[in-house]
Parts: C-alpha cells; structure tokens; sequence
C-alpha cells in the first residue's frame, strides 16, 4: 500500500522567513496531494491541495510542487507568520473513492 | 465549522469498556472513515466506508469495528479498551471531490 514520508519532525524559523516541508510517497498511483494545519486539539484543516496534472499551485503565501517523476511534494510557506506555527501534515490518495494516507506530521515553529 | 459532526468531544472510560463514537458526515457526503490520533503520533486510517458498504481497512485492531447506516452516520465501536487506546479519534468525510474533511474528533481516555 502506500506509503508517505514527511521530512523534517520539526522546523524552527524566524518570523518573515521562508519554510520548506518536503514528503515522498511510493504508490505511482497516487494522483491527489493535499496539505493539512492541525493546531494544538483542534481538527486538521486543508490549506492547500495539487493534482498529479499540475506541477505547482500556489494560494497567497502557500505554494505546494510536485514531481511525478521522483515522487516527491513539497509545501512552501513565505512570510512565515506566528500563527502559522502548527502541525503540517502533507498526504496522498489515489482519488476521489479512496482513502487518504499521511504522513508522519511537521511541527513548525515560527519564532518572532 | 467543516459540517461533519462527531460526538462524544470527550469520554472518559475504563479499561475493559466498550465504547461507541458517532459521527454525521457533511451533508451528501457518501464517504465516511475514522482516523486515530494518538498523543505524538500522526493521523493513522482506521477504516473507510462509502455509502453504507466499508470500503478500505486499515490498521483498525480487531477490537475496534464500525457501520456506516442507510442515513450515512457511522459509527466506531472500541471494546475492551487498553491505556494505548487513548487518543483523539477523528471522522472525516468526502463527497463527489477530492477534498476530505474532517470533525472535531471525539478524545477518548481509558484509565
């Protein structure tokens, strides 16, 4: 079955930088990536999802890559902000009928 | 507000116990699967439904079982609870799109 890795467990930055979150996934399959934020309690809420036909989509200061080839992700934040500090979970599917599969989880923090 | 509902938010409840946790998905949402997230850890599947018939298992212990009902609630039951058993338990929901979407969870706490 699938498989995700997410790199790295935890990243510190200062205020107004940039943050890179990368994962890997095994399953060629997989066309749906989507990024998830859970702070502390709370439920893990979408910010910013890529299909396998798109290379890059940006929202704001969100971006998210994609390449097929190397079966790889990545989730890049700008203009790091305090209350982006969370717990980034990125995943993949294989589509709409099946589940999704997410990886270990990055908690970020943005220092100010 | 994601429109998936999930009660109870909290239960606490001794080890050996059954226990049974709800959930709503958002209206006309067809898929509904149960996610386990324990202190520290990441967001483990459980188990997939969709409309009414389960359709991916996942790491779900044979302690644990779940239905999803012809008005497309679901529910998880965890019987013979252990200490490990603790954590946050979500249900999350998809309809004709990709996104899925989760609920507040329902925290679980054996002692």
């Amino acid at each position: 079955g699938e498989n995700v890795e997410q790199h790295p467990s935890t990243l510190s930055v200062q205020e107004g930088d940039s943050a890179v979150i990368k994962c890997t996934y095994s399953d060629s399959a997989s066309n749906y990536f989507p990024w998830y934020k859970q702070e502390l309690g709370k439920r893990p809420q979408l910010i910013i999802d890529i299909r396998s036909n798109v290379g890059e989509k940006k929202d704001q200061r969100i971006a998210v890559t994609l390449n097929k080839t190397a079966k790889h992700f990545s989730l890049h934040i700008t203009e790091t902000q305090p209350e982006d500090s969370a717990v980034y979970f990125c995943a993949a599917s294989r589509g709409a009928a099946d589940k999704l599969v997410f990886g270990a989880g990055t908690i970020l923090r943005v220092k100010s | 507000d994601s429109g998936v509902t999930q009660t109870p938010k909290h239960l606490i409840t001794a080890t050996g116990q059954r226990v049974t946790l709800r959930c709503s998905p958002r209206s006309g949402d067809l898929s509904v699967y149960w996610y386990q997230q324990s202190l520290d850890q990441g967001l483990q599947f459980l188990i997939q439904y969709y409309n009414g018939e389960e359709r991916a298992k996942g790491n779900i212990l044979e302690r644990f079982s779940a239905q999803q009902f012809p008005d497309l609630h679901s529910e998880l039951n965890l019987s013979s609870l252990e200490l490990g058993d603790s954590a946050l338990y979500f249900c999350a929901s998809r309809g004709s799109g990709n996104t899925i979407y989760f609920g507040e969870g329902s925290w679980l706490t054996v002692v």
